[in-house]
């Protein structure tokens, strides 16, 4: 059975920085589509990027140029480098695996507090 | 980007009631849908791919239907642990990966 198991959240002033890991068992991280959604305090879901079993990545418009996906083969985690932290971006943070017939596979979440 | 709509925002069914949920596409997504059941402090749950299979584990009441814009999850005979919030959402054109707002299903 595949479990992802999230780490690395915090609070964090805004302008700064984070990183956070999704350590990946029972599946090697680089097998499948990977992603990271988040979920603000009381709101919906929102997927935030996605690296490809082939290494692509995407990432939605509100984090373009500020959080960096990548997979570490070594340690079989996901990652997420997030940098210029806005208050907007606290959330939980959940990693997801699969895409087409849907995320299957989720974490428990990690929360993100970013404020002064 | 497709903006999926669901609706309502709020149901509030008793118990052994049929409950219909609707998610809207902005365009086509053929069958290129999923929904997901969340409760509260949890995780996700895959509940439906490609509209209407249920993912593993998933009890019969769980059914859903539609091609292209117009989408239904249906929970017959609604139980107490189906109280949760339901998201659709598409992957037919991406990026980005698009949810739905939501639908919160309150027991009676």
């Amino acid at each position: 059975e595949v479990q992802l198991v999230e780490s690395g959240g915090g609070l964090v002033q805004p302008g700064g920085s984070l990183r956070l890991s999704c350590a990946v068992s029972g599946a090697t991280v680089n097998s499948d589509y990977m992603s990271w959604v988040r979920q603000a305090p009381g709101k919906g879901l929102e997927w935030v990027s996605i690296v490809y079993s082939s290494g692509g990545t995407y990432y939605a418009e509100s984090v373009k140029d500020r959080f960096s996906i990548f997979r570490d083969p070594s340690n079989n985690t996901l990652n997420l480098q997030m940098k210029s932290l806005r208050v907007e971006d606290t959330a939980i943070y959940y990693c997801a695996r699969g895409l087409v017939w849907g995320f299957k596979y989720w974490g428990q979440g990690v929360p993100v507090t970013v404020s002064s | 980007e497709v903006v999926m709509t669901q609706s309502p925002a709020t149901l509030s069914v008793s118990p052994g009631e049929r409950v219909t949920l609707s998610c809207r596409a902005s365009q086509s997504v053929r069958n290129n849908l999923v929904w997901y059941q969340q409760k509260p402090g949890q995780a996700p749950r895959l509940l439906i791919y490609a509209v209407s299979t249920r993912a593993t584990g998933i009890p019969a009441r769980f059914s859903g239907s539609g091609f292209g814009t117009d989408f239904t999850l249906t929970i017959t005979s609604l139980q107490s642990e189906d109280s949760a919030v339901y998201y659709c959402q598409q992957y037919d054109d991406w990026p980005p990966i698009t949810f739905g707002g939501g639908t919160k299903v309150e027991i009676k």
